[in-house]
């Protein structure tokens, strides 16, 4: 059974640094192709690509957030990790992670629940 | 970057088909996916590759894509199909994922 489920703080102050976990079950991060997708959606928006990682350590980043985006994975923990700098109110979102199967054209078939993350002070 | 376009709402009556459009400059040449997100919950691929249905996902639901169009079609609609849908696709240029608006269909 496939899961991905993201963790992290629920409440960033403004300027701080967010770090959010995915950790996937069911399926290996070391898998040829396999990725994961970080999106976010703020209250009542669209949902917004921020980045993506497959197991040959290839990445890719919003333009727009690029700066302030680093996504990493440590296939022994079965994690996928993105952290954002700087955040700020606007930046309030639930924050999704997501796997990209291999040969399915960059689409993603599992979600995890997702985590609402508001910038406040 | 690349633009994905989508009508803000959609409404039908139950039975009939709704077409919900993604419009992108010649998106007839990539591949686009479709996923349904219901109030409070992750969003659901319910089409990938233009016309393909992840297992689980209804034969009511099917899709087509060409031109500067790409349609996800809903025939004999029912009430649990009232949802938001999100069109997306990958930006070979940009190695970048691109998501449309979102359209909300409301289920007369």
């Amino acid at each position: 059974q496939v899961t991905l489920k993201e963790s992290g703080p629920v409440l960033v102050k403004p300027t701080e640094t967010l770090t959010l976990t995915c950790t996937v079950s069911g399926f290996s991060l070391s898998n040829a192709r396999m990725g994961v997708s970080w999106i976010r959606q703020p209250p009542g928006k669209a949902l917004e690509w921020l980045a993506h990682i497959f197991s040959n350590d290839e990445k890719s980043y919003s333009t727009f957030l690029r700066s302030r985006l680093t996504i990493s994975e440590d296939t022994s923990k079965s994690q996928v990790v993105l952290t954002m700098t700087y955040m700020d109110p606007v930046d309030t979102a639930t924050y999704y992670c997501a796997r990209i199967p291999p040969g399915r054209g960059y689409s993603t078939d599992y979600w995890g629940q997702g985590t609402l993350v508001t910038v406040s002070s | 970057s690349y633009v994905l376009t989508q009508p803000p709402s959609v409404s039908v009556a139950p039975g009939e088909t709704a077409s919900l459009t993604c419009g992108g400059n010649k998106i007839g040449g990539k591949p686009v996916h479709w996923y349904q997100q219901k109030p409070g919950q992750a969003p659901v691929l319910v089409m990938y590759y233009d016309s393909a249905r992840p297992s689980g996902i209804p034969e009511r639901f099917s899709g087509s894509n060409s031109g500067h169009t790409a349609t996800l079609s809903i025939s004999w609609v029912e009430a649990v199909d009232e949802a938001d849908y999100y069109c997306q696709v990958w930006d070979s240029t940009s190695d970048h994922v691109v998501f449309g608006g979102g359209t909300k269909l409301t289920v007369l």
